[in-house]
């Protein structure tokens, strides 16, 4: 059982680049989410999605997009790569979304570097 | 606005020691808190999920308990050994559906 899979485990981008962050996770889940841990600042809510088909945004969501077009898959878009996007990326995932509120499961983590 | 503190920041003790780990919150309109726990360069992993109408919860030698009155909840390690080094978050799902989390504590066990 992989749980959550993120890929890449690390990646470096030139300011303007665009990329994509992978997740996926095989437990059948419907709530699916994105955060950045930044030092000082704790883990923030970037995008969320309660199902297939549907997206909200977090606390802190411009510079990115979202979509969920299967239950397995929540890629996370980078569209202009700017150096304030330096962070860790951790995706999460539980069986429902809020307010069911069931255990939080992790990725283990991108780290980007934008120069 | 839900804030969630966690104190202290960081925690130094020898192995064999019982200790509690805190974490408060200021909006008592929570539907669960959870408690995870991150090794250097890892993802969480989830130790415990209290739901609101709960008091505690325990696996192993992990200890829960929520107070939702005075906004806190705290986390009993009995034993410790140097494996449970590592920072701990504790993670508090306001009703509005937002998890909102602590910034931890981080915690070494000395052999």
């Amino acid at each position: 059982n992989a749980g959550v899979t993120q890929t890449p485990k690390f990646q470096v981008l030139k300011t303007g680049q665009s990329m994509t962050l992978q997740c996926a996770q095989d437990m059948n889940h419907e709530y699916m989410s994105w955060y950045r841990q930044d030092p000082g600042m704790g883990l923030r809510l970037i995008h969320y999605s309660v199902g297939a088909g549907i997206t909200d945004q977090g606390e802190v969501p411009n510079g990115y997009n979202v979509s969920r077009s299967t239950t397995e898959d929540f890629p996370l878009r980078l569209l202009s790569a700017a150096p304030s996007q330096t962070s860790v990326y951790f995706c999460a995932s539980s069986l429902q979304g809020p307010p069911y509120g069931s255990p939080l499961h992790f990725g283990n983590g991108t780290r980007l570097t934008v120069t | 606005k839900q804030e969630v503190t966690q104190i202290p920041a960081a925690l130094s003790v020898p192995e064999g020691e019982n200790l509690v780990l805190n974490c408060s919150f200021t909006d008592s309109a929570i539907y669960n808190l959870q408690w995870f726990r991150q090794d250097p360069g890892k993802g969480l992993t989830s130790l415990l999920l209290i739901q609101s109408s709960q008091r505690e919860q325990t696996s192993g030698r992990l200890n829960a308990s929520l107070d939702k009155s005075s906004g806190r909840s705290t986390l009993y390690i009995a034993a410790s050994q140097p494996g449970d080094s590592a920072t701990y978050l504790c993670a508090v799902r306001h009703d509005t559906g937002k998890l909102i989390f602590g910034q931890g504590t981080t915690l070494q066990v000395k052999p």
